[in-house]
């Protein structure tokens, strides 16, 4: 069984830019959240899909959006990169809502 | 909105010594609590959670009890081991948002 992968694994962008992250979730999940993780810091929480519909959504500006794909892989977008986006995206996928959630590796994003 | 504090790091322990990492939280509802592991070059796992008050999580000798009235998850292990270094978070889950703390760094040294 496949776990979660994410690309790229790292990135660089510069400020003002967009970048598209990608996550494709576990065999059978239908659920996924987006975190955010700092250097040293615990994960934010971004947002969540469950069946291509964004289900709660944690304190990020609009420029995060994402999209949930049928076959339940997910983008993250984030547009008019600032230096504070630099960190760690997290993607994790469970069964169902409110299931076990499974965390893929991360990406890597610096903003110059 | 939902919070979790835990026990600021780093803690460094010898190896075969017990363990205590503490967790409190406040929340709205009945939030599920976790605590997640992370090893060095790894990514984030589940260690262990408890759905409702009273439950206890247990998993490779971790034991974490969901105490409602004093809002906590504290993390225990009777008996660390060197391959226990790692950062631990403790979590909660309510109403499709999940809440992480800032971790705590374990070292156990042999």
């Amino acid at each position: 069984e496949t776990g979660v992968t994410q690309s790229p694994t790292h990135l660089i962008k510069t400020r003002g830019q967009q970048v598209t992250l990608r996550c494709s979730s576990q065999s059978g999940h239908n659920t996924v959240s987006w975190y955010q993780q700092a250097l040293g810091q615990g994960p934010q929480f971004i947002f969540q899909y469950y069946r291509e519909e964004e289900n709660g959504r944690g304190n990020f500006p609009p420029r995060f959006s994402g999209l949930q794909f049928p076959n339940y892989s997910s983008e993250l977008n984030v547009n008019a990169l600032e230096l504070d986006d630099s960190a760690l995206y997290l993607c994790a996928s469970s069964l169902r809502l409110a299931d076990t959630q499974y965390f893929g590796p991360g990406t890597r994003l610096t903003v110059l | 909105g939902d919070s979790v504090t835990q026990m600021e790091g780093p803690v460094t322990l010898s190896e075969e010594a017990f363990l205590t990492i503490n967790c409190t939280y406040t929340a709205t509802g009945y939030p599920s609590l976790f605590w997640y592991v992370q090893y060095p070059g790894e990514g984030l796992q589940l260690l262990l959670k408890a759905t409702k008050a009273d439950d206890k999580g247990s998993n490779k000798g971790f034991e974490a009890t969901y105490r409602k009235e004093t809002t906590s998850f504290h993390l225990e292990k009777g008996s660390v081991q060197v391959s226990d270094s790692a950062v631990y978070f403790c979590a909660l889950s309510n109403a499709g948002k999940s809440t992480f703390g800032d971790g705590t760094t374990l070292t156990v040294k042999p």
